[in-house]
């Protein structure tokens, strides 16, 4: 079945240790968003890839880049985590950008930061 | 500029019908609605593109009102397995940001 991956499920990291979450996607997918929700509000768009384009939301911090090196796989990194940056992180692609595409997200990334 | 939903959380009895509303200030184009499970990721219900269209998913279904810049996602029939969190989505108009409503906490009891 086409799907998106996200690995690990839950990771645990300590305050300022640089994590990676990584997401895999078998749809043939242009798009490839990366969310932070935290608990009980909305996922909050972090950026995304349009093919190999990236686009920053403003408000996203500098501790938070992405790698996307093919179309199957992108990679969020957390340069020096902080304890407010435990939250599921999700994982969504669409086929396009039109507000016609609908977003299909992986399981997510549960991080703690101790 | 991120929706509103309203009602904030609501409870009901299994059978029972609920109506869920998504609000904006800015222009709506499309509105996307999902509900997630606690825990697990947002899955997608239904897409509502034109102003007054409606459409239908079993017992759940939605309508836009474009003018009033407004999405109901409506509920009948209420069963245990609705419980979860419904969100609105839509994107932002003249750019490629999507953002999700505030979300609507649903608890069905049996």
């Amino acid at each position: 079945d086409a799907m998106v991956i996200q690995n690990p499920r839950y990771q645990v990291t300590q305050f300022g240790k640089p994590v990676t979450l990584s997401c895999s996607q078998t749809l043939n997918h242009n798009v490839m968003y990366w969310y932070q929700q935290k608990s009980s509000q909305a996922p909050k768009l972090l950026f995304h890839y349009y093919d190999k384009d990236f686009n920053n939301e403003a408000d996203t911090p500098d501790n938070f880049q992405s790698r996307r090196p093919n179309t199957s796989f992108c990679f969020l990194d957390i340069r020096s985590p902080g304890l407010g940056d435990a939250a599921m992180y999700l994982c969504a692609t669409s086929r396009g950008l039109a507000n016609t595409d609908t977003q299909y997200f992986g399981p997510g990334t549960r991080l703690t930061v101790l | 500029q991120q929706p509103v939903q309203s009602p904030q959380a609501v409870i009901l009895r299994e059978g029972e019908d609920a109506v869920i509303n998504c609000s904006s200030s800015k222009a709506l184009y499309s509105v996307h609605w999902y509900r997630q499970k606690h825990g697990e990721a947002p899955v997608f219900l239904m897409i509502l593109l034109k102003g007054g269209e409606q459409k239908g998913h079993e017992k759940i279904s939605a309508s836009f009102n474009e003018k009033k810049q407004q999405s109901s996602l409506y509920l009948t029939a209420s069963q245990l397995s609705y419980s979860g969190t419904y969100f609105c989505g839509t994107s932002v108009s003249g750019t490629y940001k999507y953002i999700f409503g505030t979300g609507t906490r649903l608890k069905v009891l049996a």
